[in-house]
């Protein structure tokens, strides 16, 4: 109940390409989905976060996309660049309990020139 | 901006050894986790604080333990190192989330070699 599934575990994308990494949860009382940015050697740092009143969050190329009947949620990278070559992380929370994020086991993705 | 640090980025001890992982944020946040981060693994929470003195088991507690006697530091006691305790220790900070959401800051991570 506490889970939450991402995949892929790693994803190659050329230059230019859409990189989409899908996460699933199970708990129906999350609601609140963030996504984590992680370069080598620095801290995972917030990239963008949605709440299950919105389908769709869009910020620059990063996107967001919710489906609350399925428990799933995804975030779209358009027009990849190398410079997004990271290890990404969703996660989720119940923002009326605990204050703790449930976090996905993370993508690695490499972006190729 | 808000910072989150850690006393060591590398840190290598003998098995049996007591280890304090120190963390420092400076923006008054309430919040303060301890996570470790292994590869495949992603990010087990350790342990949690939401306020001084107090302190809530995360995930994997077990052979950790923690501290917070001041509101900006929170620090991770391994009682007697082991070697299935080598990896990487990240701490991270957040204020009462209070329906608006809830940003974790984290630091840049110790990495701990246990031999």
């Amino acid at each position: 109940q506490q889970q939450v599934k991402q995949s892929p575990q790693s994803l190659i994308v050329q230059k230019g390409g859409i990189s989409i990494i899908n996460c699933a949860y199970e708990n129906t009382a999350f609601d609140y989905f963030p996504w984590y940015q992680q370069f080598p050697g620095k801290g995972p740092a917030l990239l963008i976060a949605i709440r299950p009143d919105v389908s769709e969050k869009k910020e620059g190329r990063f996107t967001i996309s919710f489906n609350k009947s399925a428990k799933q949620f995804s975030l779209h990278i358009m027009d990849s660049q190398p410079g997004d070559s990271a290890t990404y992380f969703c996660a989720a929370m119940s923002q009326g309990g605990s204050e703790k994020l449930v976090f996905g086991k993370g993508t690695k993705l490499t972006v190729n020139p | 901006d808000v910072k989150v640090t850690q006393s060591s980025r590398y840190l290598v001890k003998r098995t049996g050894e007591k280890v304090f992982l120190e963390c420092v944020q400076d923006m008054d946040h309430e919040n303060m986790f301890w996570y470790r981060q292994d590869p495949g693994l992603g990010l087990r929470l350790i342990y949690f604080s939401y306020d001084v003195k107090m302190k809530e088991k995360g995930d994997i507690p077990e052979g950790y333990s923690v501290s917070r006697e001041k509101k900006e530091r929170f620090s991770l006691i391994l009682e007697s190192a082991s070697t299935n305790q080598t990896s990487m220790y990240l701490c991270a900070s957040s204020s009462l989330s209070g329906g608006g959401g809830n940003e974790q800051f984290f630091g840049p991570g110790t990495r701990l070699t246990v031999l």
